[in-house]
């Protein structure tokens, strides 16, 4: 089974700019999760959805940030506008219900001049 | 709050030479304790999930332990590719995993 896709795999963008990533949960999954890893503050939780509902968005930062899932197999992370301070590897995650473990996609690396 | 702490933050190893990662947590309510394996440019990768104080599971030359404040990833006989950085989370209330800094682990030949 394939397992969860994020594209693009490297974003560089210019402070100002709007910046979508994107993520293909693990087919059957009805948890997704967006993370953001950071050296200074690790893996952080933005936002999960159940069933394509979000349920907690607590962990987005700012306004600028927005998350969407339309359906069950893609989601976007939005960024509008872009930060310096935004540059981070996002990561997507999925889980089954009824199991904890989570499994992570291989990440978009954001840089923002 | 739950916290998550890892020790130590870097490890060095020559290959063969057995060892022990720290996961120390305060939660309420644990669901579930995992165990990842993150290489550079990669995500996470899962390895374990441990649910009760004195459960243990092993995969090749990895061995976690749960114990009712912490638990412990053995690396026994280390291999050159066992180097990555390893990831503990915990689950409590609700379905989110909160994350430790992570153990760097370096394995030399």
């Amino acid at each position: 089974d394939a397992g969860v896709i994020q594209s693009p795999r490297h974003e560089v963008t210019e402070m100002g700019q709007e910046v979508t990533l994107r993520c293909k949960p693990i087919s059957g999954h009805d948890y997704l999760f967006w993370y953001r890893q950071t050296m200074m503050r690790g893996l952080e939780l933005l936002i999960y959805f159940n069933n394509n509902v979000p349920i907690d968005d607590s962990g987005m930062p700012e306004d600028r940030f927005s998350a969407k899932m339309p359906n069950a197999s893609f989601s976007t992370l939005k960024i509008q506008p872009s930060e310096p301070r935004d540059s981070a590897v996002y990561f997507c995650a999925s889980r089954k219900g009824g199991a904890y473990e989570q499994y992570f996609g291989p990440g978009t690396r954001l840089t923002v001049t | 709050e739950d916290q998550v702490t890892q020790s130590p933050e870097a490890l060095r190893l020559q290959e063969g030479e057995s060892s022990s990662l720290n996961c120390s947590y305060t939660v309420s309510g644990l669901r579930g304790l995992f165990w990842y394996r993150q290489d550079p440019g990669k995500g996470p990768e899962f390895l374990f999930t441990l649910y009760s104080a004195g459960e243990e599971k092993e995969k090749e030359r990895l061995k976690a332990t749960l114990t009712k404040k912490e638990s412990f990833l053995h690396i026994t006989a280390p291999k050159p590719e066992d180097s990555a950085t390893y990831l503990c989370a915990v689950n409590a209330a609700g379905n989110k995993l909160t994350f430790g800094g992570g153990t760097r682990v370096l394995v030399k030949p």
